[in-house]
């Protein structure tokens, strides 16, 4: 795994507590990204960023907000845990922002909302 | 509106026979397509990408993909199926709105090799 790694990897939560997810990169990438997997959907895009302090939405951005404030970390929260939350969470990272550059994916979070 | 179907759930191969993992694509413009591999309780895995150029694109583990314009399909093929590729396999295109690379992913597909 390049150098992606999330913490925590697994959390058991209760409806309405507030939850933070951290993706941390040790790669210097400026593109970063959190995805939630659910069976039958594949991987939906939650929201990214493309630098410091520089975020934007994704498809299923409902529910969730992400800050940057330096280029290693970036951050995941769920303001108000719903069990629609219930899901496992990967975070990415791109070298570029152009259309040929993979992305490379952490270890994934398993996140549980009862 | 870009989109990605990967029409089997799950594929049953015997080891040592060819695979393949079907994928088509719905997009405006020239596609950007991929194939990531995931192993149970990890994260994705680069396998490989079709930009441009030839349409057998090769990759790691012995992958290849056959990219079909006319067909818009980017299959993932494997001449020899080995145990250990039993995995999750999301195929995925490049989203044209903005320029962040974004990925649209197909479903995923099981893929379960049989000794």
């Amino acid at each position: 795994d390049a150098g992606i790694t999330q913490s925590p990897r697994h959390k058991v939560t209760e409806t309405g507590t507030p939850v933070t997810l951290r993706c941390h990169q040790t790669e210097n990438h400026r593109y970063m990204y959190w995805y939630r997997q659910d069976p039958g959907h594949g991987l939906r895009l939650i929201h990214y960023s493309y630098g410091v302090k520089d975020t934007d939405k994704g498809e299923v951005s409902d529910g969730y907000s992400v800050s940057r404030s330096k280029t290693e970390d970036f951050l995941l929260t769920l303001e108000s845990a719903t069990s629609s939350q219930t899901s496992v969470y990967f975070c990415a990272i791109s070298e570029g922002r152009d259309s040929w550059y993979e992305q490379f994916f952490g270890p994934g979070t398993r996140l549980t909302v009862l | 509106a870009q989109s990605v179907a990967q029409p089997e759930d799950q594929v049953n191969v015997a080891e040592g026979n060819p695979l393949t993992v079907k994928c088509t694509y719905s997009v405006s413009g020239n596609p950007y397509l991929f194939w990531y591999v995931q192993y149970p309780n990890r994260g994705l895995q680069f396998l490989l990408k079709y930009i441009t150029g030839d349409n057998l694109v090769k990759g790691s583990y012995g992958f290849e993909a056959e990219f079909n314009k006319s067909q818009t399909s980017f299959h993932l093929k494997k001449p020899s199926a080995l145990v250990s590729d039993s995995a999750l396999y999301f195929c995925a295109v490049r989203a044209l709105s903005g320029n962040t690379g974004k990925l649209i992913f197909g479903q995923g597909t099981t893929l379960q090799v049989k000794p």
